[in-house]
């Protein structure tokens, strides 16, 4: 079965500092990779999603995450981070057969302190 | 962008009640989910529907849980007797287009006192 791993449960970065947030996922074949992010009371906006080709992608706010399949990873990286960034982040792998449903981390909570 | 919505925003509920949680999917998508998410805690896959039937379903929904879409527009999501473990949010989501990306709404709070 899927699965997937975010390690940090919460991170705290400075605003204007880099963000990586880690996510490893479990999967049989070529994954189907996804960022979402929550901010508080909210739904879950995608950010960026990995289907194939190149594996850095780029996504919306100035996110970009890369996929590396010897390390089951697709972490996620903003080299600046803004106040608004302040969110929870889930990784997520979705099932590529014929329901694409999708498989969520425990998410990352990212506190931005000015 | 596409938009999702769902109602009501926030569903206050007795023990043993029943509740519907509604949601106007993306017209032209065809595949249709719905998740939650206990507070705290990650979103997890309830059940999917394609073609008007469900094509995938979780452990978590079992006989109290039931979903259809009836006028081809509206996607509901039925809990027959709620319990106290039900307490979560609940997201309504559709894909089927553009490599199985998904669009969620932004959710219905269902509290069960």
């Amino acid at each position: 079965a899927q699965s997937v791993t975010q390690p940090d449960i919460h991170i705290t970065v400075s605003e204007g500092a880099s963000l990586e947030l880690r996510c490893n996922y479990s999967y049989g074949a070529t994954p189907y990779l996804f960022w979402y992010v929550q901010s508080p009371g909210q739904g879950l906006q995608l950010l960026l999603k990995y289907f194939s080709g190149d594996t850095l992608v780029q996504g919306i706010k100035g996110f970009e995450a890369e996929f590396k399949r010897s390390q089951s990873s697709f972490n996620l990286r903003k080299p600046s981070v803004h106040w608004s960034d302040a969110a929870e982040y889930f990784c997520a792998v979705g099932d590529g057969g014929s329901n694409y449903k999708l498989t969520f981390g425990k998410g990352t909570l990212l506190t931005v302190n000015p | 962008e596409p938009e999702v919505t769902q109602t009501p925003s926030h569903q206050v509920t007795q023990m043993g009640q029943e509740v519907i949680l509604r949601c106007v999917p993306i017209s032209n998508h065809l595949y249709f989910y719905w998740y939650r998410q206990i507070l705290g805690q990650k979103v997890e896959f309830l059940v999917s529907f394609y073609n008007n039937e469900i094509s995938e379903k979780s452990e978590i929904f079992d006989d109290q849980f039931s979903v259809e879409r009836p006028d081809g527009s509206n996607f509901t999501l039925k809990i027959r007797s709620t319990k106290l473990e039900d307490s979560a949010m609940y997201f309504c989501a559709a894909g089927g287009l553009a490599g199985n990306e998904q669009f969620f709404g932004p959710g219905t709070r269902l509290t069960v006192l």
